[in-house]
């Protein structure tokens, strides 16, 4: 089965600096690979994916994400965080039958 | 506006006592699915549709049942809520994009 790992509980960085926030798969064939937000007291929102082409993805609100096959990883990425990007971040990945398998997400908390 | 949404939001309810919570969306997609989340397990599967009449189980579907009659609708009932049921759901739907669209979520709570 596919699956994706982030290895971060939480994130902590500085309004104005760029943020990493981690995520490495496991899948057999070609992944198709997703980030999802979440703020508190809503629903997910889709912020980009990868399914072929372009190793550099970018998505809503300037962020990014860079396919990396050899190292397994899908880790996304911004050039300078906002406060209002604090939020909880999901790595997700398709599995048979159109499923996603999620992480177990990342809290990613941008101080001003 | 394209959206999926959940009724009720919030929901307390005693071990035993049957409920549903709906799901509808507006962008005539086939596929939807429901999923819980629970602290430090991030999203789980529980049921999903690829169409109207067909359902397959997901990852942790024990004590739940789901229906799919007509495209926009699909409710997720609990028959016999148990406490650990307590969590977060999330209705979803997908187009052809791959992209899935989540509804706000059901916070349920299970004495």
């Amino acid at each position: 089965a596919q699956s994706v790992a982030q290895p971060e509980d939480q994130v902590n960085v500085a309004e104005g600096n760029p943020l990493t926030v981690k995520c490495t798969y496991s899948v057999s064939g070609n992944p198709y690979l997703f980030w999802y937000v979440q703020y508190p007291n809503r629903g997910l929102q889709f912020l980009l994916k990868y399914i072929t082409g372009d190793n550099l993805v970018k998505g809503s609100y300037g962020f990014e994400a860079e396919f990396n096959k050899s190292q397994t990883s899908f880790h996304l990425k911004k050039p300078s965080a906002l406060v209002s990007d604090s939020a909880l971040y999901f790595c997700a990945v398709r599995d048979k039958g159109n499923k996603l398998v999620f992480g177990a997400g990342t809290i990613l908390r941008v101080k001003s | 506006e394209a959206q999926v949404t959940q009724n009720p939001r919030y929901l307390i309810t005693v071990t035993g006592k049957k409920l549903t919570v709906t799901c509808s969306q507006n962008m005539n997609h086939e596929y939807m699915s429901w999923y819980r989340q629970d602290p430090g397990l991030g999203l789980r599967q529980i049921y999903y549709s690829m169409n109207v009449e067909v359902t397959d189980k997901g990852d942790v579907p024990e004590g739940y049942k789901v229906s799919r009659k007509e495209k926009r609708n699909f409710p997720l009932i609990l028959e016999s809520p148990s406490p650990n049921q307590t969590s977060l759901y999330f209705c979803a739907s997908r187009g052809d994009d791959y992209e899935q669209y989540f509804g706000p979520g059901t916070r349920l709570t299970v004495t």
